[in-house]
């Protein structure tokens, strides 16, 4: 079965300092994987996707992730954290094997303090 | 790109109404359209998997009677929650899913939500 976990219910950090939001998934077969961010009372936000290719993936609002296959991981981090980032973060996985149907985390709140 | 456009945004009625929430793929076309309901502080429930043309698939414990899904073309799918009580209020969230390679790639993209408070 196939399934997301974002251990973090909440993330702190100080504006201008570098932020990690983390996601491990299990899946079999090869993964795709997003981040996405929602605002309150807002849907969610496509940031960034894996699909093959470099592990590293840029996404919007200065947002990247790293896939790392043998650690089963895809965090989301920024270099630089601004209040605005302030919001709940998903993390999600699809494959082929789950027939692409897509799983998601029970989201990460992060809150970036000025 | 990629706009999904759902409305209302707000809906507030009586115990026993019925509520349509309407779910648009405004420059793409989305075969598949998803229903989503959120609690406060919780992720995405998968209500069902809405096809263009065809019969919706409903998660395990969703009543297909009471969560009616219309998709009557690439663009448009609604939602109608029928006869609703006061715990069907809830966050609901439509989402469409672009038809390009690669196959099960494309991200989804997410409307605005619908909060629903039934008295």
């Amino acid at each position: 079965a196939q399934s997301v976990a974002q251990p973090e219910d909440q993330v702190n950090v100080a504006e201008g300092n570098p932020l990690t939001v983390k996601c491990t998934y299990s899946v079999s077969g090869n993964p795709y994987l997003f981040w996405y961010v929602q605002y309150p009372n807002r849907g969610l936000q496509f940031l960034l996707k894996y699909i093959t290719g470099d592990n590293l993936v840029k996404g919007s609002y200065g947002f990247e992730a790293e896939f790392n296959k043998s650690q089963t991981s895809f965090h989301l981090k920024k270099p630089s954290a601004l209040v605005s980032d302030s919001a709940l973060y998903f993390c999600a996985v699809r494959s082929n094997t789950g027939g692409f149907k897509t799983i998601f985390g029970a989201g990460t709140r992060l809150f970036v303090k000025a | 790109g990629a706009v999904v456009s759902q409305h209302p945004s707000w809906v507030i009625c009586k115990s026993g109404t019925s509520v349509k929430i309407e779910c648009r793929s405004l420059d793409f076309q989305a075969t598949t359209m998803f229903w989503y309901r959120q609690f406060p502080k919780q992720s995405l429930m998968l209500m069902a998997t809405s096809n263009e043309g065809s019969k919706a698939t409903y998660e395990q414990g969703v009543e297909k009677d009471k969560f009616l899904i219309n998709h009557a073309s690439l663009t448009l799918s609604t939602l109608t929650v029928t006869s609703a009580h006061p715990e069907d209020s809830s966050f609901y969230i439509c989402s469409a899913r672009g038809d390009g390679p690669p196959r099960g790639g494309q991200p989804q993209h997410f409307g605005d939500g619908t909060r629903l408070s039934i008295l």
